[in-house]
């Protein structure tokens, strides 16, 4: 099975900061989604990644907070916005191979801003 | 709109006896039913999912989970429990050709030995 890899695996950050967030795959794939798990929270999708066009975002999720880069079929990175302490959450990269319709995850990123 | 209900918040099993997790789910059309395992500091594992065809489908680790349709559930099972199941574990509901997972709340299991 493929690896999805997140880097960082866990950061503390100051308010008003951003930190970008990276996901690799060593495989192509065709979609890659980013969740956020707030504390003794479930996942919610922030947004979907495809290569070659724009983000699209859940409801409540703005571009302007949470940029999303997708260059290739490999990767793809979230970016935290002027963050505040209210943005300290997990924050997963999920995958869906072609004709699986399943998502895989990554290890997730731990994010804590003070 | 999609929605998926856990109504356990916490169940804690002795180690060896069996154990079941609800999941109820809403979705107006055939849904994609998916159980993953988050261990502490960890990400989510897919234990297994059911598509179409035989209700009860297998997935890893000795989890099985039977989709009813009359009922709108999905529960997870497993005869017999070790120490090491013990984790969150997620119930989520997609759909056919959809990119969008929503996730129940999530279940704490604790194994007492």
């Amino acid at each position: 099975s493929a690896v999805i890899s997140q880097k960082p695996s866990r950061d503390i950050c100051q308010r008003g900061t951003s930190l970008t967030i990276q996901c690799q795959v060593d495989s192509q794939v065709t979609m890659m989604f980013w969740y956020r798990q707030q504390p003794g929270q479930s996942l919610t999708l922030i947004a979907t990644a495809n290569q070659g066009s724009e983000a699209t975002y859940e409801s409540g999720f703005v571009i302007d907070k949470f940029p999303i880069s997708r260059p290739n079929l490999t990767f793809s990175t979230l970016t935290v916005s002027n963050m505040s302490p209210e943005d300290s959450s997990i924050y997963l990269c999920s995958v869906d191979f072609r004709g699986q319709e399943t998502q895989y995850f990554g290890p997730g990123t731990r994010l804590l801003v003070l | 709109a999609q929605s998926v209900t856990q109504p356990d918040i916490h169940i804690t099993v002795s180690e060896g006896a069996s154990l079941e997790l609800r999941c109820n789910y809403s979705y107006g059309a055939t849904p994609y039913l998916f159980w993953y395992v988050q261990s502490p500091g960890q990400g989510l594992q897919l234990l297994l999912k059911y598509f179409s065809g035989d209700t009860l489908v297998q997935g890893i680790k000795g989890f099985e989970a039977e989709f009813k349709r009359s009922q709108s559930s999905f529960n997870l099972r497993k005869p017999s429990v070790h120490w090491s199941d013990a984790a969150e574990y997620f119930c989520a509901v997609g759909a056919k050709n959809g990119n969008k997972l929503v996730f129940g709340a999530g279940t704490i299991l604790r194994v007492k030995s």
